[in-house]
Protein backbone atom coordinates (compact mmCIF):
# COMPACT_ATOMS: atom_id res chain seq x y z
CA UNK A 1 0.00 0.00 0.00
CA UNK A 2 3.27 2.06 0.27
CA UNK A 3 4.44 1.68 -3.14
CA UNK A 4 4.20 4.10 -5.73
CA UNK A 5 4.28 2.52 -9.43
CA UNK A 6 5.63 4.96 -12.19
CA UNK A 7 5.44 4.44 -16.12
CA UNK A 8 6.97 4.17 -18.70
CA UNK A 9 10.74 3.23 -17.54
CA UNK A 10 12.18 5.00 -20.62
CA UNK A 11 10.61 7.25 -23.03
CA UNK A 12 12.05 8.96 -26.15
CA UNK A 13 10.32 12.53 -27.60
CA UNK A 14 11.06 14.50 -30.51
CA UNK A 15 11.78 18.56 -29.80
CA UNK A 16 8.60 20.47 -29.48
CA UNK A 17 6.32 17.13 -28.49
CA UNK A 18 4.53 16.25 -25.55
CA UNK A 19 5.99 14.12 -22.62
CA UNK A 20 3.57 12.46 -20.71
CA UNK A 21 5.05 10.08 -17.21
CA UNK A 22 2.16 8.76 -15.11
CA UNK A 23 2.28 7.08 -12.00
CA UNK A 24 -0.16 5.62 -9.50
CA UNK A 25 -0.56 5.14 -5.69
CA UNK A 26 -2.52 3.09 -3.16
CA UNK A 27 -2.66 4.97 -0.08
CA UNK A 28 -5.48 7.84 0.08
CA UNK A 29 -4.01 8.79 3.16
CA UNK A 30 -1.05 10.86 0.68
CA UNK A 31 -1.74 14.64 0.40
CA UNK A 32 1.24 15.53 -1.37
CA UNK A 33 2.18 14.39 -4.80
CA UNK A 34 5.79 16.19 -5.81
CA UNK A 35 8.20 15.20 -9.20
CA UNK A 36 11.72 15.78 -8.70
CA UNK A 37 14.40 15.55 -11.61
CA UNK A 38 17.58 14.63 -11.80
CA UNK A 39 20.17 15.27 -14.58
CA UNK A 40 23.25 13.09 -14.93
CA UNK A 41 26.03 13.07 -11.86
CA UNK A 42 23.35 15.27 -9.84
CA UNK A 43 21.34 14.86 -7.36
CA UNK A 44 17.63 15.13 -7.93
CA UNK A 45 16.06 18.28 -7.39
CA UNK A 46 11.68 19.18 -7.04
CA UNK A 47 10.25 20.36 -9.78
CA UNK A 48 6.64 21.03 -9.22
CA UNK A 49 4.14 19.49 -6.60
CA UNK A 50 0.34 19.30 -5.90
CA UNK A 51 -1.82 18.62 -3.42
CA UNK A 52 -5.09 16.38 -3.73
CA UNK A 53 -7.41 19.38 -3.28
CA UNK A 54 -6.54 20.36 -7.10
CA UNK A 55 -6.65 18.72 -10.12
CA UNK A 56 -4.01 20.34 -12.15
CA UNK A 57 -0.89 22.81 -11.95
CA UNK A 58 0.66 24.26 -14.56
CA UNK A 59 4.62 25.99 -13.78
CA UNK A 60 5.43 27.01 -17.56
CA UNK A 61 5.92 24.03 -19.63
CA UNK A 62 5.32 21.44 -16.98
CA UNK A 63 1.84 20.28 -15.67
CA UNK A 64 1.09 17.96 -12.86
CA UNK A 65 -2.53 16.12 -13.63
CA UNK A 66 -4.57 14.90 -10.59
CA UNK A 67 -7.04 12.46 -10.52
CA UNK A 68 -8.24 11.04 -7.17
CA UNK A 69 -10.68 8.72 -7.30
CA UNK A 70 -8.44 6.57 -10.05
CA UNK A 71 -5.80 7.59 -7.64
CA UNK A 72 -3.17 8.03 -10.69
CA UNK A 73 -1.34 11.61 -11.63
CA UNK A 74 1.11 12.62 -14.52
CA UNK A 75 3.49 15.19 -15.25
CA UNK A 76 2.93 16.70 -18.89
CA UNK A 77 6.25 18.22 -20.49
CA UNK A 78 4.76 20.77 -23.69
CA UNK A 79 7.08 21.83 -26.32
CA UNK A 80 9.91 19.22 -24.80
CA UNK A 81 13.35 20.48 -25.38
CA UNK A 82 16.72 18.49 -25.52
CA UNK A 83 17.92 20.47 -22.28
CA UNK A 84 14.81 18.18 -20.75
CA UNK A 85 16.99 14.83 -21.27
CA UNK A 86 16.49 13.56 -17.37
CA UNK A 87 15.27 11.42 -15.06
CA UNK A 88 12.03 12.09 -13.37
CA UNK A 89 10.66 10.67 -10.15
CA UNK A 90 7.29 10.83 -8.84
CA UNK A 91 6.96 10.39 -5.32
CA UNK A 92 3.66 10.43 -2.65
CA UNK A 93 3.73 10.75 1.19
CA UNK A 94 1.78 12.39 3.89
CA UNK A 95 4.75 12.07 6.34
CA UNK A 96 8.07 13.37 6.67
CA UNK A 97 9.60 10.46 4.13
CA UNK A 98 8.90 10.21 0.42
CA UNK A 99 7.42 7.24 -1.58
CA UNK A 100 9.33 7.32 -4.66
CA UNK A 101 8.74 5.87 -7.75
CA UNK A 102 10.82 4.06 -9.98
CA UNK A 103 11.90 6.66 -12.56
CA UNK A 104 11.88 7.70 -15.87
CA UNK A 105 14.14 8.42 -18.25
CA UNK A 106 13.47 10.85 -20.61
CA UNK A 107 15.53 11.75 -23.62
CA UNK A 108 14.43 14.40 -25.94
CA UNK A 109 15.85 14.51 -29.50
CA UNK A 110 16.56 17.30 -31.80
CA UNK B 1 22.06 29.50 -2.08
CA UNK B 2 20.99 26.08 -0.20
CA UNK B 3 23.76 23.11 -0.17
CA UNK B 4 23.91 19.05 0.99
CA UNK B 5 27.13 17.97 0.45
CA UNK B 6 28.64 14.41 -0.28
CA UNK B 7 32.30 13.88 1.04
CA UNK B 8 33.13 11.94 -1.97
CA UNK B 9 31.80 11.86 -5.72
CA UNK B 10 33.07 8.30 -6.45
CA UNK B 11 34.66 5.63 -3.82
CA UNK B 12 36.33 2.31 -3.92
CA UNK B 13 36.38 0.27 -1.57
CA UNK B 14 36.44 -3.86 -0.78
CA UNK B 15 34.82 -6.62 -0.12
CA UNK B 16 34.50 -6.56 4.54
CA UNK B 17 35.95 -3.03 4.91
CA UNK B 18 34.26 -0.16 7.34
CA UNK B 19 32.90 2.19 4.99
CA UNK B 20 31.68 6.01 6.00
CA UNK B 21 29.67 7.86 3.81
CA UNK B 22 29.27 12.20 5.24
CA UNK B 23 26.65 14.42 4.82
CA UNK B 24 26.56 17.56 5.33
CA UNK B 25 23.83 20.50 5.09
CA UNK B 26 23.46 24.29 5.77
CA UNK B 27 20.12 24.59 5.53
CA UNK B 28 19.77 24.00 9.38
CA UNK B 29 16.89 21.29 8.83
CA UNK B 30 15.82 19.36 11.11
CA UNK B 31 15.15 15.88 8.67
CA UNK B 32 18.19 14.41 6.61
CA UNK B 33 17.51 11.00 4.54
CA UNK B 34 20.31 8.49 2.87
CA UNK B 35 18.61 6.77 0.23
CA UNK B 36 20.55 4.37 -2.32
CA UNK B 37 19.60 4.60 -6.09
CA UNK B 38 19.58 1.93 -8.47
CA UNK B 39 18.36 1.30 -12.25
CA UNK B 40 14.83 -0.01 -12.20
CA UNK B 41 14.65 0.75 -8.27
CA UNK B 42 14.20 4.41 -8.18
CA UNK B 43 15.16 5.95 -4.71
CA UNK B 44 14.79 3.55 -1.65
CA UNK B 45 15.20 4.86 2.08
CA UNK B 46 17.91 3.25 3.84
CA UNK B 47 16.96 5.60 7.25
CA UNK B 48 15.89 8.94 7.95
CA UNK B 49 16.69 10.86 11.29
CA UNK B 50 14.30 13.84 12.38
CA UNK B 51 16.53 15.43 14.65
CA UNK B 52 20.03 15.12 16.46
CA UNK B 53 20.77 11.56 17.66
CA UNK B 54 17.68 10.11 16.66
CA UNK B 55 17.20 7.78 13.72
CA UNK B 56 14.99 5.84 12.33
CA UNK B 57 14.95 3.03 9.98
CA UNK B 58 13.43 3.47 6.15
CA UNK B 59 12.99 0.31 3.53
CA UNK B 60 16.30 -1.02 3.01
CA UNK B 61 18.46 -0.68 6.37
CA UNK B 62 20.25 -4.25 6.49
CA UNK B 63 23.61 -3.63 6.64
CA UNK B 64 23.92 0.09 7.43
CA UNK B 65 24.05 1.99 10.41
CA UNK B 66 23.57 5.75 10.76
CA UNK B 67 25.05 8.46 12.96
CA UNK B 68 23.52 11.86 13.23
CA UNK B 69 26.10 13.65 16.61
CA UNK B 70 25.27 17.36 14.94
CA UNK B 71 22.12 18.76 13.65
CA UNK B 72 23.98 19.94 9.82
CA UNK B 73 25.83 16.45 9.65
CA UNK B 74 24.41 13.20 9.29
CA UNK B 75 27.11 9.82 8.28
CA UNK B 76 26.09 6.62 7.02
CA UNK B 77 27.95 3.36 8.13
CA UNK B 78 28.35 0.01 5.94
CA UNK B 79 29.89 -2.06 8.49
CA UNK B 80 31.69 -4.67 6.25
CA UNK B 81 30.66 -3.74 2.63
CA UNK B 82 29.30 -6.46 0.21
CA UNK B 83 28.88 -6.62 -3.48
CA UNK B 84 25.40 -6.27 -2.98
CA UNK B 85 26.13 -2.52 -1.74
CA UNK B 86 27.64 -1.15 -5.11
CA UNK B 87 24.83 1.56 -5.71
CA UNK B 88 24.56 5.40 -6.11
CA UNK B 89 24.00 7.21 -2.19
CA UNK B 90 21.82 9.95 -2.54
CA UNK B 91 22.06 12.41 0.99
CA UNK B 92 19.04 14.81 1.44
CA UNK B 93 17.91 17.09 4.31
CA UNK B 94 14.18 18.96 4.62
CA UNK B 95 12.51 20.79 7.06
CA UNK B 96 10.21 18.92 9.52
CA UNK B 97 6.50 18.49 8.64
CA UNK B 98 4.57 20.92 10.73
CA UNK B 99 5.78 23.90 9.59
CA UNK B 100 3.06 26.32 7.67
CA UNK B 101 4.49 26.31 4.12
CA UNK B 102 3.44 24.15 1.53
CA UNK B 103 6.91 23.74 0.61
CA UNK B 104 7.63 21.66 4.23
CA UNK B 105 8.17 18.26 2.38
CA UNK B 106 10.88 19.72 0.09
CA UNK B 107 13.83 17.78 -0.07
CA UNK B 108 16.93 19.28 -0.94
CA UNK B 109 19.19 16.24 -2.22
CA UNK B 110 23.38 16.04 -2.64
CA UNK B 111 24.97 15.64 -5.75
CA UNK B 112 25.67 11.18 -4.73
CA UNK B 113 28.67 9.11 -3.92
CA UNK B 114 28.66 6.68 -6.59
CA UNK B 115 30.32 3.50 -4.78
CA UNK B 116 31.81 0.26 -5.90
CA UNK B 117 32.41 -2.82 -3.43
CA UNK B 118 34.69 -4.84 -5.36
Amino acid sequence: QQQVKQSPQSLIVQKGGISIINCAYENTAFDYFPWYQQFPGKGPALLIAIRPDVSEKKEGRFTISFNKSAKQFSLHIMDSQPGDSATYFCAATNTDKLIFGTGTRLQVFP
Amino acid sequence: DVKVTQSSRYLVKRTGEKVFLECVQDMDHENMFWYRQDPGLGLRLIYFSYDVKMKEKGDIPEGYSVSREKKERFSLILESASTNQTSMYLCASSLAAGSASFTVYEQYFGPGTRLTVT
